[in-house]
């Protein structure tokens, strides 16, 4: 149980378009969801908490205007990386925490984004 | 939340025990420690987890101190399988879920 899925694994896009990464809870539903941001041999970096039905909150240093996230319902909130640039180009994950408490942060795959 | 302090870097021999320490002497008594894994270019996958006794799963063993400043995880019999970036990570539990935030971790690489 506590399957998240995350979409796409890969993608590649031109400077100045937007990608949106997708990020849904399969058997459970996430109140809150978390997105990071991995650099090349570097560790998981926090963006941002998600949660269902409100505005997400931003780790420092961290646009808010760039990156978008969505969290609509229960079991899917979506970041969308806007007029991407070459430096945006970074392996993104998302998380979810789900109950009893004790348990439960559960990561998707990752998308690997390449910004040519 | 408390930090945490890791080496940096491990090595195992194939079939060993790995243990993997962590310092987390600032730990508050509604914090969890969590120990995660990543192998290259996947998600982090979930170990372990414990708040004050030890804990043992189809994976791996949790050790925490009686003080709760330390802990160690164990891997019974590594394999090649193994080698991964191990993760752990204290973070508060309860009604309100704390945010999980990575140190660096421990480059674990189980050889023949």
């Amino acid at each position: 149980g506590a399957v998240v899925s995350q979409h796409p694994s890969r993608v590649i896009c031109k400077s100045g378009t937007s990608v949106k990464i997708e990020c849904r809870s399969l058997d459970f539903q996430a109140t809150t969801m978390f997105w990071y941001r991995q650099f090349p041999k570097q560790s998981l970096m926090l963006m941002a908490t998600s949660n269902e039905g409100s505005k997400a909150t931003y780790e420092q240093g961290v646009e808010k205007d760039k990156f978008l996230i969505n969290h609509a319902s229960l079991t899917l909130s979506t970041l969308t990386v806007t007029s991407a640039h070459p430096e945006d180009s970074s392996f993104y994950i998302c998380s979810a925490s789900y109950r009893p408490e004790g348990y439960g942060y559960t990561f998707g795959s990752g998308t690997r984004l390449t910004v040519v | 939340d408390a930090k945490t302090t890791q080496p940096t870097s491990m090595d195992c021999a194939e079939g060993r025990a790995a243990n993997l320490p962590c310092n987390h002497s600032t730990i508050s008594g509604n914090e969890y420690v969590y120990w995660y894994r990543q192998i290259h270019s996947q998600g982090p996958q979930y170990i372990i987890h414990g708040l004050k006794n030890n804990e043992t799963n189809e994976m791996a063993s949790l050790i925490i101190t009686e003080d709760r400043k330390s802990s160690t995880l164990i891997l019974p019999h590594a394999t090649l399988r193994d080698t991964a970036v191990y993760y752990c990570i204290v973070v508060a539990g309860g009604t309100s879920y704390g945010k999980l935030t990575f140190g660096q971790g421990t480059i674990l690489t189980v050889h023949p």
